[in-house]
This record gives C-alpha cells, structure tokens and sequence, in this order.
C-alpha cells in the first residue's frame, strides 16, 4: 500500500539553528500538508500546498516557516531559526483532490523535532 | 467553541469486548468528512475510518465502525472485538473547508488501553 515517508524520524537541534524535515508524499496525490503535534497535545494544521504553492495557512505558520516541493516529489518543511516551543512531532500529509466525497489524507510516521 | 470534542480522555476495555470512542463535532457546512486516526505509542497517525456527511449509511471497516447520527452530530467509533494491540490514542477529525483547500480539525484524543 502506498505510503507517505518522513525523514528524519527525529532530530536534536540547537535553538536558533534552522532543521529541514522532507516529507515523500503518496504518488498521485496533489494536496500536501504539515501538521504538527506538541507532546500530550492535540494535532494542529500548519499549511497546506497545491499546485506548487501555500493554499493554506495557521496563524503556528509564521516566517520562520516555510514550504518546498523541490523535485516534484519530495516536499519539506523549512524552520528558519528554531526555538524551544518548536519541539513537536510533525506530520507531513497528502491527499489525491480537494472533492469532499470520500477523500482521505494519509499521514506519514512523524518527525520528533527536539530543540535544545 | 470546541469544533470536535473528545469527552473521554481515557478508556479501559477488557480483551475481546466492544468499546464505542465518543466524538461529537460542530459545523454549519453541509457537506463535511469526519475521520478517526490511531496513533500508538510509537506516534504515527493510522487511518482508520472515514465518514461523509452525505453518506447514508455508517462507514464500517473490519473491525472499526462509525455510528454516525447526524442530528446529533456524532461520530461515535465503535471497536469490536478489542485486542490488545488497540492500546492507542485515537483522534476523531473533521475535515474543514478553507478557501482554497481544506484541513482536518482534530480532537483531543481518547487513549485506549486493552486490559488482557
């Protein structure tokens, strides 16, 4: 079963340094998401990608933040200057349309972000 | 206001019984999807289920089904047959129109144990 694939699964990083997560989403999917997870919390949007730019995006989604599909397949998540409260999970996601009807977004395993 | 709400924080059940995870949600949208992730321990995001507001009958997927009653707005996850690999939180989501694309709206999550 296809599957959206996330690297690293955890990084330890020094506040103020900048940390690239990368994010394989599912082939023919269009819709790409980063949503992120701090510890014991719940699962919040970040911004979402269509057609080679932000469709969408949370007020969590400051200019620290930013979003690439370099390549065509893969799409990372880009924190400029990290800061403690940016430790969190952070789930890339994809999904094939926007259509309501029986649309799933599909989650990748995560990226433990530790800043330090 | 609370657009999804997880009333349980957390649930016990015995190995083999039936549980129900419950989710009510809050939109004016007539058209909206409702989602149900397991994230064990090793905090990936799991799909399980998914519901759309205009389909008539309850989603149901081996041994997952969404008892959805729509006047009532819930979106209640039933469990049959409990094993002890189900020991995880689940999130109840609600996929949420923006302007341009839409995102999920989680809940708090329901953490599961399995008592053997």
């Amino acid at each position: 079963e296809p599957e959206v694939t996330q690297t690293p699964s955890h990084q330890v990083t020094q506040m103020g340094q900048e940390v690239i997560l990368r994010c394989v989403p599912i082939s023919n999917h269009l819709y790409f998401y980063w949503y992120r997870q701090i510890l014991g919390q719940k699962v919040e949007f970040l911004v979402s990608f269509y057609n080679n730019e932000i469709s969408e995006k949370s007020e969590i989604f400051d200019d620290q933040f930013s979003v690439e599909r370099p390549d065509g397949s893969n799409f990372t998540l880009k924190i400029r200057s990290t800061k403690l409260e940016d430790s969190a999970m952070y789930f890339c996601a994809s999904s094939d349309n926007r259509d309501y009807s029986g649309n799933t977004i599909y989650f990748g395993e995560g990226s433990w972000l530790t800043v330090v | 206001a609370q657009k999804i709400t997880q009333t349980q924080p957390g649930m016990f059940v015995q190995e083999k019984e039936a549980v129900t995870l419950d989710c009510t949600y809050d939109t004016s949208d007539q058209s909206y999807g409702l989602f149900w992730y397991k994230q064990p321990s090793s905090g990936e995001m799991i799909f399980l289920i998914y519901q759309g507001s205009y389909d008539e009958q309850n989603a149901t997927e081996g041994r997952y089904s969404l008892n959805f009653q729509k006047a009532r707005k819930s979106a209640n996850l039933v469990i049959s047959a409990s094993q002890l690999g189900d020991s995880a939180m689940y999130f109840c989501a609600m996929r949420e129109w923006m302007d341009s694309s839409y995102k999920l709206i989680f809940g708090s999550g329901t953490r599961l144990l399995v008592r053997p």
